[in-house]
C-alpha cells in the first residue's frame, strides 16, 4: 500500500519549459518535504511545509516553488528548468516532531533536454 | 549549521563479513540520528533511529547502531552481511528544536559479493 505517491516517475522537459511534479500522501502527516538528489549525492532539502506554513531553504533557487493546496497534496514547480536541474526529486512526509521518521516517495526523475 | 560526515564512500564485502559504517555529525546541541537505506530501484526507507534512551539501537534486518555522544558518532553495524544488503546507506540528523528536516551525509555505497 503506497503511502507517499509521486507522479510522474519520469519527466522529460525542455530547457526553460515549466514543469510541475506532484506528491500525495495517505498518512495524514503534517509535514511535507521536497528534496533534490543528484547522481551519487545525498538528498538536499529544497523546502518543506509544516501544515500550511512554507519553509524555504536559504540556498534554494527562486526557480523552484511549491504549493500545498491541502494536507494530502504538495507540488513542486520549476519555472524555467536548466540543465543543472536534472535530478531525482524526492517527496517525504512526517508528523510534527523532529524525532519522527520521514517516509519517502519513490521519486520523480527529471531530465532536461 | 549542522553537518554529517560519512567516511566510507564505497565498501565492498563478501557475504558473512561484518560491517561497520562510520557516521559523525557536527552540532553541539541535542540531535536525532537516523540511518536510511536505499536499495537499488527503491525509495529511501528507515533502518533505525535514535533520539533518547539506550544508545545502542536495533533496526530492521539485523542492523544496529551505537550513539557515542563524546565522539559525535552514530556508526552502523551488522555482524554478518548478505547479498541483499547491497544498497546505499545514508546517515542523517535532525535537530531537536526548530529544524525538522533531515541533513544527510554523502552516503555509503555497500556492495556485497556472493
Amino acid at each position: 500500500d503506497a503511502m507517499v505517491i509521486q507522479n510522474p516517475r519520469y519527466q522529460v522537459t525542455q530547457f526553460g519549459k515549466p514543469v510541475t511534479l506532484s506528491c500525495s500522501q495517505t498518512l495524514n502527516h503534517n509535514v511535507m518535504y521536497w528534496y533534490q538528489q543528484k547522481s551519487s549525492q545525498a538528498p538536499k532539502l529544497l523546502f518543506h511545509y509544516y501544515d500550511k506554513d512554507f519553509n524555504n531553504e536559504a540556498d534554494t533557487p527562486d526557480n523552484f516553488q511549491s504549493r500545498r493546496p491541502n494536507t494530502s497534496f504538495c507540488f513542486l514547480d520549476i519555472r524555467s528548468p536548466g540543465l543543472g536541474d536534472a535530478a531525482m526529486y524526492l517527496c517525504a512526509t512526517s508528523r510534527d516532531r523532529a524525532q519522527e521518521t520521514q517516509y519517502f516517495g519513490p521519486g520523480t526523475r527529471l531530465l532536461v533536454l | 549549521a549542522q553537518s554529517v560526515s560519512q567516511h566510507n564512500h564505497h565498501v565492498i564485502l563478501s557475504e558473512a563479513a561484518s560491517l561497520e559504517l562510520g557516521c559523525n555529525y557536527s552540532y553541539g546541541g541535542t540531535v536525532n540520528l537516523f540511518w536510511y537505506v536505499q536499495y537499488p530501484g527503491q525509495h529511501l526507507q528507515l533502518l533505525l533511529k535514535y533520539f533518547s534512551g539506550d544508545p545502542l539501537v536495533k533496526g530492521i534486518k539485523g542492523f544496529e547502531a551505537e550513539f557515542i555522544k563524546s565522539k559525535f558518532s552514530f556508526n552502523l553495524r551488522k555482524p554478518s552481511v548478505q547479498w541483499s544488503d547491497t544498497a546505499e546507506y545514508f546517515c542523517a540528523v535532525t535537530l531537536d528544536t526548530g529544524r525538522r528536516a533531515l541533513t544527510f551525509g554523502s552516503g555509503t555505497r555497500l556492495q556485497v559479493q556472493p
